[in-house]
């Protein structure tokens, strides 16, 4: 069974910090990896979705990066700021059993302006 | 519409009542998904559409739950005999084929007293 864990659970970092964070995956036959966020109360924005044959995807501030054979993936996000603060979900689709996403419990970012 | 919209966004019932949660999904997209996510926990898979069938229904945590997608496109989740550990938020997604990139709606917050 696919476990997905997000570490750290928390993260409070000061205005423009660049910062990571980190996502695992104990079964690494899967299709794509996605990354969200999710603000208090409301539903999930997709960031980012890396194809299980790509190392990386960027999309402006942020950068994530794929190492399916160690199942593990990181989320970078250059120069924080305030409007960063969520949490941030990270999922991944198996080859099998079509498209079913297994999250992470999430890691909750604050950025102090 | 330009996203995935859920009706209503909050839901309040007796415990024993029924209930219904509807989803619509981005036009044109044929894989619809269910998830449920309680208070600072991931989202759990509850059921995936593929068209008006259910691809996988391996998420429901009992015969309470049904979902149905009579026409491909609009999705009811209902909830039979409601208890009051089915309070959580319920977010729907769709993507264009599955499995590809899930855009999720804004959740329905169920609570159950």
């Amino acid at each position: 069974k696919q476990e997905v864990t997000q570490i750290p659970a928390a993260l409070s970092v000061p205005e423009g910090e660049n910062l990571v964070l980190n996502c695992s995956f104990t079964d690494s036959a899967i299709y794509n990896l996605q990354w969200f966020r999710q603000d208090p109360g409301k539903g999930l924005t997709s960031l980012l979705l890396i194809q299980s044959s790509q190392r990386e995807q960027t999309s402006g501030r942020l950068n994530a990066s794929l190492d399916k054979s160690s199942g593990r993936s990181t989320l970078y996000i250059a120069a924080s700021q305030p409007g960063d603060s969520a949490t941030y979900l990270c999922a991944v689709s198996p080859v099998t059993s079509g498209s079913r996403l297994t999250f992470g419990e999430g890691t909750q970012l604050t950025v102090n302006p | 519409g330009a996203g995935v919209s859920q009706t209503p966004s909050n839901k309040v019932t007796e415990k024993g009542k029924y209930v219904e949660l509807r989803c619509d999904p981005i036009s044109g997209h044929t894989a619809l998904y269910w998830y449920r996510q309680s208070l600072g926990q991931g989202p759990e898979f509850l059921i995936y559409f593929q068209g008006t069938g259910a691809a996988d229904d391996s998420g429901l945590p009992n015969d309470r739950f049904f979902a149905v997608r009579p026409e491909g496109s609009v999705s009811t989740l209902k909830i039979q005999r409601t208890e009051r550990g089915d309070s959580a938020m319920y977010l729907c997604a769709s993507s264009l084929l599955g499995p590809q990139e899930q855009f999720f709606g804004p959740g329905t917050r169920l609570t159950v007293l």
